[in-house]
């Protein structure tokens, strides 16, 4: 079974470090997303990309993310300058039109902890 | 306000009980849809179950079963005959907004301990 794809699994940085997490969505999925988990708390929207750009982002996704589908697979969340607040697992999830279920397909997660 | 509630943080059952998930939300959207996710210690998120706001049935999918009461806004989850690996969060969510700029809202979720 198709399923969304996330690496990597856990990402250690120094505050103040860029980071790329990386996401293949399911490949005849044409909407994509970015939420994050902060440890015991609920699972937060970010952004959603759809046609090659961002139809909607969250208060959470300030300039210092940014999301980029460099080729025909992969999704990329880019976090310029990590703060310790940004430590949190980040989820990538996909899905498209036409299922009778339209349901969000997520990725394992990338666990990032910031120092 | 919050857009899905899920008013127990944590929940109890007995091997091979059955148990029952609250969920409730607010929308003003004729049309929405209601999802069920399981979260294991391992931290994937599992896609469980659906409903649709005009299903005039309660979804199943095995042992998942979707108590949709529409007037009421409320979407249990109820899980039949536990079992041990049933242990983990719960979250339930809500879609929310049009074509490209729909999105799941989640509840705070419920994590649910299936005892021996």
């Amino acid at each position: 079974e198709p399923e969304v794809t996330q690496t990597p699994s856990h990402q250690v940085t120094q505050m103040g470090q860029e980071v790329i997490l990386r996401c293949v969505p399911i490949s005849n999925h044409l909407y994509f997303y970015w939420y994050r988990q902060i440890l015991g708390q609920k699972v937060e929207f970010l952004v959603s990309f759809y046609n090659n750009e961002i139809s909607e982002k969250s208060e959470i996704f300030d300039d210092q993310f940014s999301v980029e589908r460099p080729d025909g697979s992969n999704f990329t969340l880019k976090i310029r300058s990590t703060k310790l607040e940004d430590s949190a697992m980040y989820f990538c999830a996909s899905t498209r039109d036409g299922q009778i279920i339209r349901a969000w397909y997520f990725g394992p997660g990338t666990r990032l902890t910031v120092t | 306000a919050q857009k899905i509630t899920q008013t127990q943080p944590g929940m109890f059952v007995q091997e091979k009980e059955a148990v029952t998930l609250d969920c409730t939300y607010d929308t003003s959207d004729p049309s929405y849809g209601l999802f069920w996710y399981k979260q294991p210690s391992s931290g994937e998120m599992i896609f469980l179950i659906y409903q649709g706001s005009y299903d005039q049935q309660n979804a199943t999918e095995g042992r998942y079963s979707l108590n949709f009461q529409k007037a009421r806004k409320s979407a249990n989850l109820v899980i039949s005959a536990s079992q041990l690996g049933d242990s983990a969060m719960y979250f339930c969510a809500m879609r929310e907004g049009q074509g490209g700029s729909e999105k799941l809202v989640f509840g705070k979720g419920t994590k649910l301990t299936v005892n021996p």
